[in-house]
């Protein structure tokens, strides 16, 4: 089992929807929970940071942590195209290295 | 511009070629990091230093791929012999905080 399981996609929805994105982890050790976005042939861009469980809002971006069930979720509000990117999860224990999912590809249509 | 720094964007080599990438950190972050990254996976760790002490390895470094971060500042990822296998996005980041990683806009190697 990976320590970290996100659903490819490809997911595709239309401008303005609520866009969810969701990972399981199976390492209960895992504190820091992170959501990068990443374009084509760019690194990846820190969009959300999470300690522990609960809720975090940026702007049109919620970032969910249940540490109960270990699912973490993002979630997209009026989604626009530029939104189009893959959608990267991520966790850590602490300082050392995060794991990652593989990543959520993301088109919204205009 | 004040972000992670890499170079070089994309290099292609021959198999059997040595490459050497390097990494400039944001200046006050005291941890680094070297991902890879292969079409449609997530970045997978290879090494992580904190100052200029390497203090982790993945399995998948193998005895060809050294990292170096010499006076604590820049990095530099080299691989030796390169095989087609190792043809991906070498992805640098760098922490000042736990957890929070700030990313480069990757290294792309193509070995022929």
């Amino acid at each position: 089992q990976k320590e970290v399981e996100q659903d490819p996609g490809p997911l595709s929805v239309p401008e303005g929807a609520i866009v969810s994105l969701n990972c399981t982890y199976s390492n209960s050790a895992f504190q820091y929970f992170m959501w990068y976005r990443q374009y084509s042939r760019k690194g990846p861009e820190l969009l959300m940071y999470t300690y522990s469980s609960g809720n975090k809002e940026d702007g049109r971006f919620t970032a969910q942590v249940d540490k109960s069930s270990k699912y973490i979720s993002l979630f997209i509000r009026d989604s626009q195209p530029s939104d189009s990117a893959t959608y990267l999860c991520a966790t850590s224990r602490g300082s050392e290295k995060l794991v990652f999912g593989k990543g959520t590809k993301l088109t919204v249509n205009p | 511009d004040t972000g992670v720094s890499q170079n070089p964007r994309h290099k292609i080599t021959k198999r059997g070629q040595n490459v050497t990438f390097r990494c400039d950190p944001i200046s006050e972050h005291n941890r680094l990091y070297w991902y890879r990254q292969t079409l449609g996976q997530g970045p997978e760790f290879l090494t992580y230093f904190q100052n200029e002490a390497q203090l982790e390895k993945s399995r998948l470094l193998s005895d060809r791929f050294s990292a170096e971060r010499p006076k604590g500042s820049f990095s530099t990822l080299e691989i030796q012999r390169t095989e087609q296998g190792d043809s991906a996005m070498y992805l640098c980041a760098s922490s000042f905080s736990a957890g929070e990683l700030f990313f480069g806009e990757g290294s792309r190697l193509t070995v022929l």
